[in-house]
């Protein structure tokens, strides 16, 4: 079963604006991943933000977690047309079988007009 | 350093028929895995490996087969090819340090678009 869920589903946004996606999840986790699919392309990978991290930048991507509430959020500022993909959650467990499996989300689908 | 390649890139199938997909990687990755994406499934996990010779069952394992006997390596077979089982798959693989586990990112490959009719 899909252990992250995101919101919203799609969110369509004017270039230079900000964009916010979240995910929540279910169990305890050792580390949340987000990636970025182009259309008919594979994953990229973004970001990993530990279980004891709050916060975490990459150039206009800002991820911060939130392990009381079991919830994540991206940010990407200042958008540009060439960010329109799809972005993922994943998760990592920390125990059992869960350990081993990085588990997706369904995804947001953005769409930044120029 | 070509990452993570997939063949074929398409393949068109007939109910009860079988085939590999491949999968390899030259970046010395313990951790590799099998997902197929489905429209709003998302990805959905069907085998993994955490080396060589280590194989285990994902969400989805059902109709597949892996076998890992190189670290480069990670071929999936589908046995007997369902309508069911058209999607995209994709193969990942990732470092594992300390832990035996997905815990650093994750490589994709672009994936092998099957359709089974």
């Amino acid at each position: 079963s899909q252990q992250g869920e995101e919101d919203p589903q799609a969110l369509s946004i004017q270039e230079g604006e900000n964009a916010t996606m979240n995910c929540s999840y279910k169990t305890s986790i050792n580390n949340l991943q987000w990636y970025r699919q182009n259309s008919g392309r594979g994953l990229v990978h973004l970001i990993l933000i530990r279980s004891n991290e709050r916060e975490k930048h990459s150039g206009r991507l800002r991820v911060t977690l939130d392990t009381s509430k079991k919830s994540s959020s991206l940010l990407i500022t200042a958008s540009r047309a060439a960010d329109t993909a799809s972005y993922f959650c994943a998760t990592v467990g920390t125990s059992g079988a869960g350990s081993y499996q990085l588990t997706f989300g369904k995804g947001t689908k953005l769409s930044v007009i120029p | 350093n070509a990452g993570v390649t997939q063949t074929p890139k398409f393949q068109v199938l007939k109910t009860g028929q079988s085939m590999t997909l491949q999968c390899a990687q030259d970046m010395n990755h313990e951790y590799m895995s099998w997902y197929r994406q489905d429209p709003g499934m998302g990805l959905r996990l069907i085998h993994y490996s955490v080396g060589a010779g280590i194989t285990d069952q994902g969400e989805v394992p059902n109709g597949y087969n892996v076998s890992r006997s190189t670290t480069e390596d990670f071929p999936l077979r589908l046995l007997s090819a369902a309508p069911s089982q058209t999607s995209v798959y994709f193969c990942a693989s990732s470092y594992s340090s300390g832990p035996r586990g997905p815990y650093q990112p994750q490589h994709f490959g672009d994936g092998t678009r099957l359709s089974i009719l």
